[in-house]
C-alpha cells in the first residue's frame, strides 16, 4: 500500500539548474498539494490541485510551476534553482478538501542548491 | 504576526509524565484545527482533529477556546515513542488553505 511516493528523496543543484520533483498517490484522491518546510517555519502551500488538469497557485508559488496530466501525479517543477529554495519539499494528497479530510504526506525531498 | 504560532521549545520531560502545549490563531473567522505529528526527518502524519466540545483519544486530549483564540494538545502518561514535533494546523477563514505552525518539539527521556 504504497500511497503517496515522491521522488528523489535527495538532490543536490547548482544555481540556475533545473529540475522536476515528481508525486504520485495511489489512493484515487483527487487534491494534491506542494509544501516546502524550512526550520523555524510552518509549512508553506507552494501550488495545488483540485482534480486532474487543474492547478492553483498557494502561499508561495515564484519559482515553481506545477503540472496535473494525470489523477495520480502531480509534478513540481523548478525552471532555474536558486540557494533560497533550498527547502525539504513535500508532496501530499487528500479526498476532499483541505480541512475536510486528512492530509497523506510523501516522504519528502530534501533538496539543495548551491 | 504569523497566523498560527507555537512555541517551539523543546519540552524535555520524563517518561510518565503530563504535557501540554498550546498554539494560538489570528484570524477569529478560522474554521477547523487539527494536530499533526511529524518524527525526525519524517513527514507530517494526522494525530488527531480538534473540535469545539473537545475530543480524546486515549492519552491525548485537544481542546479549543474560541474566545481565546487557542488550541491545546495534552498528553498523559508520556511514553519515549512520543517524541516528536507536534504541529498546529488551522483551517484559514479567509483563504480556504490549512495554515501550518512551526511546530513544538516534544523529547521524553527514560
Amino acid at each position: 500500500n504504497a500511497g503517496v511516493t515522491q521522488t528523489p528523496k535527495f538532490r543536490v543543484l547548482k544555481t540556475g539548474q533545473s529540475m522536476t520533483l515528481l508525486c504520485a498517490q495511489d489512493m484515487n484522491h483527487e487534491y494534491m498539494y506542494w509544501y516546502r518546510q524550512d526550520p523555524g517555519m510552518g509549512l508553506r502551500l507552494i501550488h495545488y490541485s483540485v482534480g486532474e488538469g487543474t492547478t492553483a497557485k498557494g502561499e508561495v508559488p515564484d519559482g515553481y510551476n506545477v503540472s496535473r496530466l494525470k489523477k495520480q501525479n502531480f509534478l513540481l517543477g523548478l525552471e532555474s534553482a536558486a540557494p533560497s529554495q533550498t527547502s525539504v519539499y513535500f508532496c501530499a494528497s487528500s479526498l476532499q478538501r483541505a480541512g475536510d479530510s486528512p492530509l497523506h504526506f510523501g516522504n519528502g525531498t530534501r533538496l539543495t542548491v548551491t | 504576526r504569523k497566523e498560527v504560532e507555537q512555541d517551539p521549545g523543546p519540552f524535555n520531560v520524563p517518561e510518565g509524565a503530563t504535557v501540554a502545549f498550546n498554539c494560538t490563531y489570528s484570524n477569529s473567522a478560522s474554521q477547523s484545527f487539527f494536530w499533526y505529528r511529524q518524527d525526525c526527518r519524517k513527514e507530517p502524519k494526522l494525530l488527531m482533529s480538534v473540535y469545539s466540545s473537545g475530543n480524546e483519544d486515549g492519552r491525548f486530549t485537544a481542546q479549543l477556546n474560541r474566545a481565546s483564540q487557542y488550541i491545546s494538545l495534552l498528553i498523559r502518561d508520556s511514553k519515549l515513542s512520543d517524541s516528536a514535533t507536534y504541529l498546529c494546523v488551522v483551517l484559514s477563514g479567509n483563504t480556504g488553505k490549512l495554515i501550518f505552525g512551526q511546530g513544538t518539539t516534544l523529547q521524553v527521556k527514560p
